[in-house]
């Protein structure tokens, strides 16, 4: 069976500072890979997604940014944090053998910006 | 171009009254349609999904949805409602043959009382 994977849990960073959050899966192979970002009260805001290695589509223009160095394993990075990042960010994959690409969410990460 | 519609940011029932969500589509090609429940500080799960084979679906945790071309509705049900559904629940459109990265509503909160 497929297990996604997010780290860390929780993240209290000060403005200014760098972001690095982890999102690997397992189970599948050359999976669709998906960043979400819900902030406090709100929807799903799609950030990024990817359908292969090193191949990264931005949905939003933002200090945000996201690679995927190995198949199973996407990143989303930051090199200065604002206030406005700061929200419950999750991961998601579909398989692109499904008609459906339903997507599979991972357990997120809550993310505050002091 | 898809969209979703949820009725009602925010419903409320007594435990083991009927739950009814309310979801309400637009695709200019038939849909893929999927439902998922959001708990608190959690990623969001598969409640269930709509692929054209029956009109009718049923999902986990004693849910089912029914698709009506002719309404452009997904509703959610449930029979009887217990305390540990109290969550969030997100609808999703997803055009056949179209992008595979889906529409989700804006949510809808559903609030259990004992």
């Amino acid at each position: 069976s497929q297990t996604i994977h997010q780290w860390p849990a929780t993240l209290v960073q000060p403005v200014g500072s760098p972001l690095s959050l982890e999102c690997t899966v397992e189970g599948t192979s050359n999976p669709n890979l998906y960043w979400y970002r819900q902030a406090a009260g709100r929807g799903l805001q799609l950030l990024f997604y990817s359908v292969g290695i090193g191949q990264i589509s931005s949905e939003v223009p933002q200090n945000l940014s996201a690679s995927r160095p190995q198949d199973r394993q996407f990143i989303l990075s930051s090199k200065k944090l604002l206030l406005s990042d700061s929200g419950f960010y999750l991961c998601a994959w579909s398989h692109i053998g499904t008609a459906t690409y339903e997507q599979y969410f991972g357990p997120g990460t809550r993310l505050t910006v002091t | 171009a898809q969209s979703v519609t949820q009725l009602g940011s925010h419903v409320s029932v007594s435990e083991g009254a009927l739950v009814l969500l309310r979801c309400n589509y637009s695709s200019s090609v038939p849909p893929y349609l999927f439902w998922y429940v959001q708990y608190p500080n959690q990623g969001l799960q598969l409640l269930l999904k709509y692929t054209s084979a029956a009109t009718l679906v049923k999902g986990i945790n004693g849910f089912e949805a029914e698709f009506k071309k002719s309404e452009t509705s997904f509703h959610l049900t449930k029979p009887s409602a217990h305390m540990s559904d109290a969550a969030e629940y997100f609808c999703a459109v997803r055009a056949s043959g179209g992008s595979y990265i889906p529409t989700f509503g804006r949510g809808t909160s559903l609030i259990v009382h004992p």
